[in-house]
């Protein structure tokens, strides 16, 4: 039972554009979301975050949007650039603490062309 | 800068083999975590440790077991290596209060042949 999921397993975005990656929830006790950025042969790097009392948090380009009511959420990346090419997951949790344990999606992988 | 590490980057082994694999963080972090990477699959969690000798199932334990004898190292033992857990082995740890950031290792490449 997948309850996060990412239903676009890949996305490709022209250089200086819009990159919109989703992501769907399925659980409603989730109450904080993360997305993290994984390059090959590397780990995956925290990249923003939100939690469920917010809808919008930004970072310089980086944006993720909220939606509690249609468990969806988004990650805005303007403008995108090709260093942004990477695979990036989004994750769930639910509680703080030691009860932060993170439910993560199957990834995007994201393609910023020239 | 804070950092997590783990003891190979690429492992080859044979079915049958008893596999360890090592990670250390030096952050002070009580919290620590294996997954495994597989395409189409995202992360999944195979064990966590909220504190030195506990430890949880993730959602795939089956053929994995995991050592926690201090907070700074939480190791991952495959006791009997087979084929199916060809994989990228990833170690993350994240601090005991908060929201559950969670930092990552660069991950180990193991294959089972």
């Amino acid at each position: 039972d997948q309850q996060v999921k990412q239903n676009s397993p890949s996305l490709s975005v022209q250089e200086g554009r819009i990159s919109i990656l989703n992501c769907d929830y399925t659980n409603s006790m989730f109450d904080y979301f993360l997305w993290y950025k994984k390059y090959p042969a590397e780990g995956p790097t925290f990249l923003i975050s939100i939690s469920s009392i917010k809808d919008k948090n930004e970072d310089g380009r980086f944006t993720v949007f909220l939606n509690k009511s249609a468990k969806h959420l988004s990650l805005h990346i303007v403008p995108s650039q090709p260093g942004d090419s990477a695979v990036y997951f989004c994750a769930a949790s639910r509680g703080t603490g030691t009860a932060s344990k993170l439910t993560f999606g199957t990834g995007t992988r994201l393609q910023v062309t020239l | 800068d804070v950092k997590v590490t783990q003891s190979s980057r690429y492992l080859v082994k044979r079915t049958g083999e008893k596999v360890f694999l090592e990670c250390v963080q030096d952050m002070d972090h009580e919290n620590m975590f294996w997954y495994r990477q597989d395409p189409g699959l995202g992360l999944r969690l195979i064990y966590f440790s909220y504190d030195v000798k506990m430890k949880e199932k993730g959602d795939i334990p089956e053929g994995y077991s995991v050592s926690r004898e201090k907070k700074e190292r939480f190791s991952l033992i495959l006791e009997s290596a087979s084929t199916n857990q060809t994989s990228m082995y990833l170690c993350a740890s994240s601090s005991g209060t908060g929201w559950g950031e969670q930092y990552f290792g660069p991950g180990t490449r193991l294959t089972v042949t």
